[in-house]
């Protein structure tokens, strides 16, 4: 397994303000990626964080809106661009180990208001 | 959009009684993971089976996964207080892209009553 940290681990933020959040791993993973789960909701991916290269987004995600960087094999940002209200919502790093698993950091709750 | 939809939606039972949980799935999949969640925290990962792989142990869990029917069920035997949670399958499709990337069900709130 691995171990995952994530910063902040909630935050309140005002319409039209930027959060960027921050996610650690213990050791070295090839693929990292960012989730969204909103209110009473499932997990709904975002984007895989490539090292060296821009983020892949799924449909529905933009890079504008959801910055992402990856500048090692340990550490990735994500921010929420411009918020509002329906950006609350708690948002989860993982890492792909060997054997697919995969492994979930504590998340982040944002709140906008 | 969701690949996944698990039944019941909620369920509650006894200290002790067992717990069943099912995730049925669209696409073919590479591996398919269940998922334990407590109160919005992060997810705890659980088990793993793939997709030529018919059951699988881990402790008091039991996850069986059938293809031809696109479908998993998550056991939890000899129920405590303490597996209070949601809990979610994720597959991991080879259509998506890549087998790493999951999609998750929409979840079963189990409740254990003391």
């Amino acid at each position: 397994s691995a171990v995952i940290s994530q910063k902040p681990s909630r935050d309140i933020c005002q319409r039209g303000t930027s959060l960027t959040i921050q996610c650690q791993v213990d050791s070295q993973v090839t693929m990292m990626f960012w989730y969204r789960q909103q209110p009473g909701q499932s997990l709904t991916l975002i984007a895989t964080a490539n090292q060296g290269s821009e983020a892949t987004y799924e449909s529905g995600f933009v890079i504008d809106k959801f910055p992402i960087s990856r500048p090692n094999l340990t550490f990735s940002t994500l921010t929420v661009s411009n918020m509002s209200p329906e950006d609350s919502s708690i948002y989860l790093c993982s890492v792909s180990h060997q054997d697919y698993e995969q492994y979930f950091g504590p998340g982040t709750r944002l709140t906008v208001t | 959009s969701q690949q996944g939809e698990e039944d019941p939606q909620a369920l509650s039972i006894q200290e002790g009684e067992n717990a069943t949980m099912n995730c049925s799935y669209k696409t073919s999949i590479n591996n398919l993971q269940w998922y334990r969640q407590n109160s919005g925290r992060g997810l705890v990962h659980l088990i793993l089976i793939r997709s030529n792989e018919r059951e699988k142990h881990s402790g008091r869990l039991r996850v069986t996964l059938d293809t031809s029917k696109k479908s998993s069920s998550l056991l939890i035997t000899a129920s405590r207080a303490a597996d209070t949670a949601s809990y979610f399958c994720a597959t991991g499709s080879l259509s998506s892209g890549s087998a790493r990337q999951l999609t998750f069900g929409s979840g079963t709130q189990l409740t254990v009553l003391p």
